[in-house]
């Protein structure tokens, strides 16, 4: 079955330091671009950051340019969201989503929560 | 960045209704808009992308229309487990965006 199994997520204080990890099975993960997507409590969809494939170039939202780091390790076929100086609306359930080539998530993992609170 | 404004925001229907959603785009594109379902507590599900593809296994009531600013998102013949929140998303130019979501709810 194709799966991506995000992990990682926890409390953390402000000003504070999270790396979220996504394992993917039964696809070929370095054929496919993936994102970060975020929804906090109630609210709507975010996109966070994109990594395309074979070359890994990366696109980041401008709420968390400077902040977070995506990469991946194909060979492990992971993803990776490497969270530093995290605030208070950084809160949220976060997605690993696989992107189909005409950009949409056809697969999307459970989530992973962080909260961020002191 | 392109802007995402879905209407309604919320929309009240009956089993066997027939329900649009429209999502509006600040500039104009061609194809990279994709529409999801989100249920409670789970991750949302691929319904719609290019515009009007019908993704795998998603039933042939859900019909996605539309270019340049205006896509539609329409539920035919509205069934129980079609209550949810729907999102249309861009894909055409970074920032990827989504419109704010549209919540259908049983009358």
């Amino acid at each position: 079955e194709v799966q991506l199994v995000e992990s990682g997520g926890g409390l953390v204080q402000p000003g504070g330091s999270l790396r979220l990890s996504c394992a993917a099975s039964a696809f070929p993960f370095n054929m496919y671009s993936m994102t970060w997507v975020r929804q906090a409590p109630g609210k709507g969809l975010e996109w966070v950051s994109y990594i395309s494939s074979r070359s890994g170039t990366t696109f980041y939202a401008d709420s968390v340019k400077g902040r977070f780091t995506i990469s991946r390790d194909d060979a492990k076929k992971s993803l990776y969201l490497q969270m530093n100086s995290l605030r208070v609306e950084d809160t949220a359930v976060y997605y690993c989503v696989r992107l189909n080539p005409h950009g949409a998530g056809d697969v999307w993992g459970q989530g992973t929560t962080v909260a961020v609170s002191s | 960045d392109i802007q995402m404004t879905q209407s309604p925001s919320s929309v009240s229907a009956s089993v066997g209704d027939r329900v649009t959603i429209t999502c509006r785009a600040s500039q104009g594109f061609s194809g990279y808009l994709a529409w999801y379902q989100q249920k409670p507590g789970k991750a949302p599900k691929l319904l719609i992308y290019a515009a009007s593809s019908l993704q795998s296994a998603v039933p042939s009531r859900f019909t996605g229309s539309g270019s340049g600013t205006d896509f539609t998102l329409t539920i035919n013949r509205l069934q129980p487990e079609d209550f949810a929140t729907y999102y249309c998303q861009q894909s055409n130019t970074f920032p990827l965006t989504f419109g704010g979501g549209t919540r259908v709810e049983i009358k």
